[in-house]
């Protein structure tokens, strides 16, 4: 069974600039999750889907921002216009709606922003 | 708001000696789980072990157990007989019971490194 994938593994672009970063969780995982690490920072939760639902989108920084998971299956985080500060790792997770308390994890996308 | 903390950025451990990796927390909520990651580099965060609050019993998983104080709140991690392959950024979480709040919150995680 293939694991949670992300694309790209790590994108280097420009302050201003769009990013659009995705994630495929696990066939058959209702729960997706955005996580991101700013450099010796926690990990911190971004937003939670339940299918193509927002179930909380507290973590969300600012409307710079925008996850989107149309038919419920993978999904986009957009980052437009980038800015210094989301440099980082960003996390993508999913877990089966009947197992809700394991989150597996991608490898994460790694932003610099120059 | 729950908070995590990993006082110990870095560790080191000889192969197939013991450490161990800290990790407290702050609630006030009686219900919850708690877990260990591990991220080795450029790979997937793997869950290694999770405790649910309510049981007393302390979690273990191979080599990997933890040491569950609820009264002082505290959750650390044991690894017996390191392997190179247990090198990695391991990171602890916090997730609440209740509702549908999913959200795991993590501390800042403890780099490990096993030295041959």
């Amino acid at each position: 069974e293939a694991g949670v994938t992300q694309f790209p593994s790590h994108s280097v672009i420009e302050k201003g600039q769009t990013v659009t970063l995705r994630c495929d969780p696990i066939s058959g995982h209702d729960n997706l999750y955005w996580y991101r690490r700013v450099m010796g920072k926690e990990i911190k939760f971004l937003l939670h889907f339940v299918k193509e639902s927002k179930q909380d989108e507290s973590g969300m920084p600012n409307n710079r921002f925008l996850a989107e998971r149309t038919g419920g299956t993978y999904s986009t985080l957009k980052v437009q216009p980038a800015e210094l500060e989301d440099s980082g790792v960003y996390f993508c997770a999913s877990s089966h709606i009947r197992h809700e308390n394991i989150q597996y994890f991608g490898a994460g996308t790694r932003l610099s922003v120059l | 708001a729950q908070t995590v903390t990993q006082s110990q950025p870095e560790m080191s451990v000889q192969e197939a000696e013991t450490v161990t990796l800290s990790c407290t927390y702050d609630t006030s909520e009686s219900d919850y789980y708690l877990f260990w990651y591990k991220q080795p580099p450029s790979r997937q965060m793997i869950l290694v072990i999770r405790q649910e609050a309510y049981k007393q019993q302390n979690a273990t998983e191979n080599r990997f157990s933890v040491n569950f104080q609820k009264a002082a709140k505290s959750f650390s991690l044991k690894i017996s007989d390191s392997q190179l392959g247990d090198a990695a950024m391991y990171f602890c979480a916090y997730r609440s019971s209740g509702g549908s709040n999913y959200k795991l919150t993590f501390g800042k995680g403890t780099l490990l490194t096993v030295n041959p």
